[in-house]
């Protein structure tokens, strides 16, 4: 169980495309899905917060009309990075979890989209 | 603020055992994560553990925790080559939504 999909797995672009990544919990409701973006040989950097139905809660840094996401239902979040250009490269990890604090329930992971603009 | 610290590396023979050591800064932490990346991959849950524990066994796995020096360790007994991978230490954060706050990650390399 708790099983995460993300598509697509890797992208290659133009620069000043928009991408679209989706993030689907399969069997079960994700009330909070995480975005994240890691760069080569580093550690995860949350950019992003989501609840379905709500706006996404941005950490601080990270620019909110680069990065549209929207958690339109229970099983899905999307990530949008609008004019996307080379410093966007990177591989981008969503995450999901079924509850909130304080029952923490654990997130579990996608599989990870590369992005490459070029 | 918030701090999550491993050591980098850890080069073990297949069959021996594996101690991935980290420590943490942030005292109200509810529950500390041990994750596992392979190359090109997302995230994969190992095992975690809740605050008021300081031991958990899964299979081949232990967790311990040090709540007192805010050390966490992820002991993997008899190691494979198919455990060669990152490992994330992360913690939970105080406050809503269950935001982690993960360390850098530690390379465990297995050889023959």
């Amino acid at each position: 169980g708790a099983v995460v999909s993300q598509h697509p797995s890797w992208v290659i672009c133009k620069s000043g495309t928009s991408v679209k990544i989706e993030c689907r919990s399969l069997d079960f409701q994700a009330t909070t899905m995480f975005w994240y973006r890691q760069f080569p040989k580093q550690s995860l950097m949350l950019m992003a917060t989501s609840n379905e139905g709500s706006k996404a809660t941005y950490e601080q840094g990270v620019e909110k009309d680069k990065f549209l996401i929207n958690h339109a239902s229970l099983t899905l979040s999307t990530l949008t990075v609008t004019s996307a250009h080379p410093e966007d490269s990177s591989f981008y990890i969503c995450s999901a979890s079924s509850g909130s604090s304080p029952f923490n329930q654990p997130q579990h992971f996608g599989d990870g989209t590369r992005l490459s603009i070029l | 603020g918030e701090d999550v610290e491993q050591s980098l590396f850890l080069s073990v023979r297949e069959g021996d055992s594996s101690v991935i050591n980290c420590t943490y800064t942030d005292s109200s932490s509810t529950y500390l994560y041990w994750y596992k990346q392979e190359p090109g991959a997302g995230l994969q849950l190992l095992t975690y553990i809740f605050s008021n524990m300081d031991m958990k066994q899964d299979q081949r796995l232990t967790v311990l925790l040090n709540k007192k020096d805010k050390h966490l360790s992820l002991r993997i007994a008899d190691t494979q080559t198919g455990d060669s991978a990152i490992y994330f230490c992360a913690e939970s954060t105080s406050g809503g939504y269950n935001k982690l706050i993960f360390g850098a990650g530690t390379r465990l390399a297995v050889h023959p």
